[in-house]
């Protein structure tokens, strides 16, 4: 079975343009999260879908947004770059949303640098 | 407000004895934790998991401990080999809050000497 795939693995982008990063979950899996990881954060929750629909948002600007797919393959996409974006984004998928609990299965990740 | 909190940014062991790594927690709502790996350039491997009407749970080498009344949680690894060495997140979650969303520490540094 296919793990988590996320394209592309690396990015460079220029202060003031904006991004869009692709997920393709574990097949048969529905649900798809996305975490920022930086060396001073750590893993911080972006948001979270489910059929076609977002369950769930982490604390971020409105210039970080998502979607999902009815083949459940999710995109995330960061408006108006800023320096601060420069992290390492991560797409995560589970067979079920909500109280389920299963382990959530991670992508290699988009290696964003913004300069 | 850290509410998952690994507080040894890292931790070095010889190969072949017992790897303790650490995790607290404050959020009394937290009732699923888990464990992953991670090697630089690559994401986050599942390792174990553990429900809160558990306190104890083991797959091979790794066995998971939960004290509830202490708020803390353990990894341990025994024994330990070099191929270990990586990055260890501790990650919670609360099953009542409708969606799926892992709170993580920020992590521990495990280095196995050969």
């Amino acid at each position: 079975k296919a793990g988590v795939t996320q394209t592309p693995r690396y990015l460079i982008k220029t202060r003031g343009q904006q991004v869009t990063l692709s997920c393709s979950p574990i097949s048969g899996h529905r649900s798809v999260s996305w975490y920022q990881q930086t060396p001073g954060q750590g893993l911080q929750f972006l948001f979270e879908y489910f059929s076609e629909t977002q369950r769930n948002k982490g604390n971020f600007p409105g210039r970080f947004s998502g979607r999902q797919f009815s083949n459940s393959r999710s995109e995330m996409n960061v408006s108006t770059l800023e320096l601060g974006d420069s992290a390492l984004y991560l797409c995560a998928s589970s067979p079920r949303q909500g109280s389920e609990n299963s382990p959530l299965h991670f992508g290699n990740g988009t290696r964003l640098t913004v300069t | 407000d850290q509410q998952v909190k690994q507080n040894s940014p890292s931790l070095s062991v010889q190969e072949g004895r017992i790897s303790i790594l650490n995790c607290d927690y404050t959020n009394s709502m937290f009732d699923y934790f888990l464990w992953y790996k991670k090697y630089p350039a690559e994401g986050p491997t599942f390792l174990i998991s553990i429900s809160s009407i558990k306190d104890k749970n083991e797959d091979g080498r790794f066995t998971v401990f939960l004290n509830k009344s202490a708020k803390h949680l353990s990894l341990h690894i025994v024994p330990s080999q070099p191929g270990d060495s990586a990055v260890y997140f501790c990650a919670a979650k609360d099953s009542g809050a409708g969606s799926y969303q892992l709170t993580f520490g920020k992590g521990t540094k495990l280095s196995v000497i050969p």
